[in-house]
């Protein structure tokens, strides 16, 4: 069962966009559109921001968006506000195991 | 409004037994399948357990499967997890999670456990 792999950290300043990669294999991320991604603040629970590759929850800004191309989903964050810099972590149905998630994205707003 | 609400964590010596209890509230419990997923301190989430709405179905990561027992009480709107021969790298923040199809849509606060001597 491996996670799925995220740059450790990825950074922009206020007002850009930047795009946190997720990459799996054809088990999970390439063979499911089930890719969903995660914010987590410091010392906070996770908060779900995409689910099923590019769809919102309601109340999540349109700042944030989702896509996928094979077997690497992304996680792109346009106009960059402060309280944007986080955690992300993304998420796929796997085959075996049901669900597994990558190993994390430090988001630094400089 | 959905409310998770996790209790019985603690420090406890290698090799012994924990259970993880969690209290649903602000949603029919009974309709939702469930997860566990913990985080170890300074680490990524990492998925533990699930189980379906109705309790018949359950499936478990590499690394807890066979030592870990999830279940449910849909009486009590209450999520277990059973933790047994624990292990050093077992401590975390266990979160609970309703699960929306493929993702999870709302997670509680957790309960620390610390596997320790």
């Amino acid at each position: 069962q491996s996670a799925l792999t995220q740059p450790a950290s990825v950074s922009g300043s206020p007002g850009q966009s930047i795009t946190i990669s997720c990459t799996g294999t054809s088990s999970d991320v390439g063979g499911y559109n089930y890719v969903s991604w995660y914010q987590q603040h410091p010392g906070k629970a996770p908060k779900l921001m995409i689910y099923d590759v590019t769809n919102r929850p309601s109340g999540v800004s349109n700042r944030f968006s989702g896509s996928k191309s094979g077997n690497t989903a992304s996680l792109t964050i346009s106009g960059l506000q402060a309280e944007d810099e986080a955690h992300y972590y993304c998420s796929s149905y796997a085959t075996r195991t049901t669900m597994v998630f990558g190993g994390g994205t430090k988001l630094t707003v400089l | 409004q959905v409310q998770l609400i996790e209790s019985g964590g603690g420090v406890v010596q290698p090799g012994r037994s924990l259970r993880l209890s969690c209290a649903a509230s602000g949603f029919g419990f009974s309709y939702y399948d469930m997860h566990w997923v913990r985080q170890a301190p300074g680490k990524g989430l990492e998925w533990v357990a699930i189980i379906s709405f109705d309790g018949n179905n359950k499936y478990y990561g590499d690394s807890v499967r066979g030592r870990f027992t999830i279940s449910r009480d849909n009486s009590k709107n209450t999520l277990f997890l059973q933790m047994n021969s624990l292990r050093a790298e077992d401590t975390a923040l266990y979160y609970c999670a309703r699960a929306g199809d493929a993702y999870i849509d709302y997670w509680g606060q957790g309960t620390l456990v610390t596997v320790s001597s």
